[in-house]
């Protein structure tokens, strides 16, 4: 059965310094995978997502994961993070096509001035 | 990418109440997802909605309890049915939309009193 494990719950940093949320996925075959911000009181915003290809993908707002197929990881950078990016980070693995996501616990990145 | 308008946005019910939550797509399209979040939770799915048949209930839901509706291929509706305090969670609908993958709704934050 397809998961996905965000292992830290909360994370805090300092604004301009780097970031990277870990993401780890259980699925079979070649998944297709996202990253999802949520604002407080407002909907999901797709910040990027993997199908195949390049396995270094860029996404809005300065953010990038890479697909490592070897450590079923998809872990989101970004190189200088920003007050704004404050907000709630969801990891989700998809079977392609029509199918449903599943989502991870989520991550809540506080950012210090 | 699809918009999606979900309504109503936001709604405090008593509980034993129902309410329906409806989803409008800006363009046609196959499947419709319902999510839940419940208070400091990431989503779970509840159903897949196809235009012309039943939906697919997740494990834990209920057609009985979450009765769902799609007439068209650009809407759907969620019915909250019976409520009680422990139905208190943001509900969101998805879509797909060829290789933009998933777009979400603004949530409709439900609070049951």
């Amino acid at each position: 059965a397809q998961s996905v494990t965000q292992p830290d719950i909360h994370i805090t940093v300092s604004e301009g310094a780097s970031l990277e949320l870990r993401c780890n996925y259980s699925y079979g075959a070649t998944p297709y995978l996202f990253w999802y911000v949520q604002s407080p009181g407002q909907g999901l915003q797709l910040l990027l997502k993997y199908f195949s290809g390049d396995t270094l993908v860029q996404g809005i707002k300065g953010f990038e994961a890479e697909f490592k197929r070897s450590q079923s990881s998809f872990n989101l950078r970004k190189p200088s993070v920003h007050w704004s990016d404050a907000a709630e980070y969801f990891c989700a693995v998809g079977a392609g096509g029509y199918n449903k996501l599943i989502f991870g616990a989520g991550t809540r990145l506080a950012v210090h001035p | 990418s699809a918009v999606i308008s979900q309504k109503p946005s936001r709604d405090i019910c008593q509980r034993g109440t129902s309410l329906t939550i409806q989803c409008q797509v800006d363009s046609q399209v196959t499947m419709m997802f319902w999510y839940r979040q419940q208070p400091g939770q990431s989503l779970t799915l509840i159903a897949t909605a196809n235009q012309g048949s039943e939906a697919t209930y997740e494990s834990g839901f209920v057609i009985d309890k979450f009765p769902i509706s799609r007439p068209n291929l650009t809407f759907s509706t969620l019915t909250v049915s019976n409520m009680s305090p422990e139905d208190s969670s943001i509900y969101l609908c998805s879509v797909v939309v060829g290789d933009d993958g998933y777009t979400f709704g603004s949530g409709t934050r439900l609070t049951v009193v």
